[in-house]
C-alpha cells in the first residue's frame, strides 16, 4: 500500500540544524510532489513547501524561504527536509504528505507520514 | 495572500447531532478547497477534496460543500469516533496551499 515513514524525533540546540526523512513505498516515487506541514505543540496545520522529486524543483511558503532545504535521493525513494538556524518556536511535529505534480489529485496531501517531533532547547 | 478563517473554533454535540462547520476564504478560491480531520496525536487525514467530493472509504456522513468564498463541512450524524479537530486547506495554481485555523470538535 501507499506509505510514508518518517524518521525519529530530533533533540536540537537553537542555532543548530536539523534534517528529517520521508521514505515513500507502494508507488511510483517520481511520479508525486512530497509536502512537509508542521504543527506547533496544540497549534494548527501550517504548510511549509515542495518538492517534486523528479526534477527536484521546490517551492516555499513565503515563511520559509532561506530557513528550509527541500531535497530527495531517487535511488532510495526518500524525501528530505532541512530546517536551519532553529529557534525553540521551531519545536513541532513535521509531517510529510504526497500530492500529485499535476491533474488528478494535484491540490491535496493523501497519504501523510506518521509525523517526527523536533524539539529545540538548550 | 489567501486568508482562510473556519467557525467555530469548537463545538460540543451529542452523539446523532448534524455538526456543521464553514470556512471562508478572503478571496474567490473556486472550488479548490479541501477539508482534513485530525485525532489527537495522529496525521490528518483527508475526508473531502475539492469542495464536495467525498475520498474513497470515508464515510458517507461526511459531506461538502461551496464554491467561491463560503464552504460548509458536514457530518450528518455525529459519531463517538468523530471526536477530533477538522482543517479546510486551499491549494492555488502555484501548487501553494494554505490551511484554515482548525475547529475542534467535542461530544457532549
Amino acid at each position: 500500500q501507499v506509505q510514508l515513514v518518517q524518521s525519529g524525533a530530533e533533540v536540537k540546540k537553537p542555532g543548530a540544524s536539523v534534517k528529517v526523512s520521508c521514505k515513500a513505498s507502494g508507488y511510483p516515487f517520481t511520479g508525486y510532489y512530497i509536502h512537509w506541514v508542521r504543527q506547533a505543540p496544540g497549534q494548527g496545520l501550517e504548510w511549509m513547501g515542495w518538492i517534486d522529486p523528479n526534477t527536484g524543483g521546490t517551492n516555499f511558503a513565503q515563511k520559509f524561504r532561506g530557513k528550509v532545504t527541500m531535497t530527495s535521493d531517487t535511488s532510495i525513494n526518500t524525501a528530505y527536509m532541512e530546517l536551519r538556524r532553529l529557534r525553540s518556536d521551531d519545536t513541532a511535529v513535521y509531517f510529510c504528505g504526497r500530492s500529485c505534480s499535476a491533474g488528478g489529485c494535484y491540490g491535496w496531501l493523501d497519504p501523510w507520514g506518521q509525523g517526527t517531533l523536533v524539539t529545540v532547547s538548550s | 495572500d489567501i486568508q482562510m478563517t473556519q467557525s467555530p473554533s469548537s463545538l460540543s454535540a451529542s452523539v446523532g447531532d448534524r455538526v456543521t462547520i464553514t470556512c471562508q476564504a478572503s478571496h474567490d478560491i473556486s472550488y479548490y478547497l479541501n477539508w482534513y480531520q485530525q485525532k489527537p496525536g495522529k496525521a490528518p487525514k483527508l475526508l473531502i477534496y475539492d469542495a464536495s467530493n467525498l475520498q474513497t472509504g470515508v464515510p458517507s456522513r461526511f459531506s461538502g460543500s461551496g464554491s467561491g468564498t463560503d464552504f460548509t463541512f458536514t457530518i450528518s450524524s455525529l459519531q463517538p469516533e468523530d471526536i477530533a479537530t477538522y482543517y479546510c486547506q486551499h491549494y492555488d495554481d502555484l501548487h501553494l496551499f494554505t490551511f484554515g485555523p482548525g475547529t475542534k470538535v467535542d461530544i457532549k
